[in-house]
């Protein structure tokens, strides 16, 4: 069975400070997704990202894919009360047939 | 992209009663999937639903409890039968957009279910 780890679970920062949430995995993933969920929504599409090493970077957000392809992070460089919310990796496997397994979320508190 | 709306968006209802969710498309999909969320906790999927033929259940999910419409390729429903306080959750349906390696999902806004 595929699962996917997230760390923290939750973390709760200062306005303007950085962080980095992890993904974790035993398994080989085809792509790594991140979405983000604001209460009273469904999750929203950050970035998908299907190359081991692949670095991707959304405004203040940076996105990674380990290079085995098990792994990725999130880095928000000054963080703002804007990015709060539930952020969810989300990973498929290399079949056809495979289904997007998400992690387990970390949820993102930015205090003003 | 796809745009997704659900109905009811949020409910309270009795044990033993039922409660069916609505997903609406605004393109035609071949399949949808139904998530059941707990608030600020990760996704799990409940079951796929293709046009045409009967729906796939993931391990913990029964056709019984959870029984699936999926009259078009714009349209499905959930129902969550004989709830239990247990059942509280909020339910999602979704789609998937894209080549492959690529998917996107897309989310309808949920539905807050509350079972007394």
């Amino acid at each position: 069975t595929q699962l996917l780890e997230q760390s923290p679970q939750f973390l709760s920062i200062q306005e303007g400070e950085n962080l980095t949430v992890y993904c974790n995995s035993s398994s080989v993933f085809s792509s790594l997704q991140w979405y983000r969920q604001e209460p009273g929504e469904g999750p929203v599409l950050l970035v998908t990202v299907v190359t081991g090493g692949e670095v991707k970077k959304l405004k203040r957000l940076t996105f990674q894919f380990g290079d085995a392809r098990k792994d990725s992070s999130l880095h928000i460089t000054a963080a703002q009360p804007g990015d709060t919310g539930l952020y969810l990796c989300a990973g498929r496997g290399y079949s056809s047939a495979s289904k997007i397994i998400f992690g387990s979320g970390t949820r993102l508190s930015i205090r003003p | 992209s796809a745009v997704i709306s659900q109905k009811p968006s949020r409910d309270i209802c009795q044990r033993g009663t039922s409660l069916t969710i609505q997903c609406q498309v605004d393109s035609q999909v071949t399949m949808m999937f139904w998530y059941r969320q707990q608030p600020g906790q990760s996704l799990t999927l409940i079951a796929t639903a293709n046009q045409g033929s009967e729906a796939t259940y993931e391990s913990g999910f029964v056709i019984d409890k959870f029984p699936i419409s999926r009259p078009n390729l714009t349209f499905s429903t959930l129902t969550v039968s004989n709830l239990s306080p247990e059942d509280s959750s909020i339910y999602l349906c979704s789609v998937e957009s894209g080549g492959w390696g690529t998917d996107t999902q897309y989310f309808g806004p949920g539905t807050r279910l509350t079972v007394l």
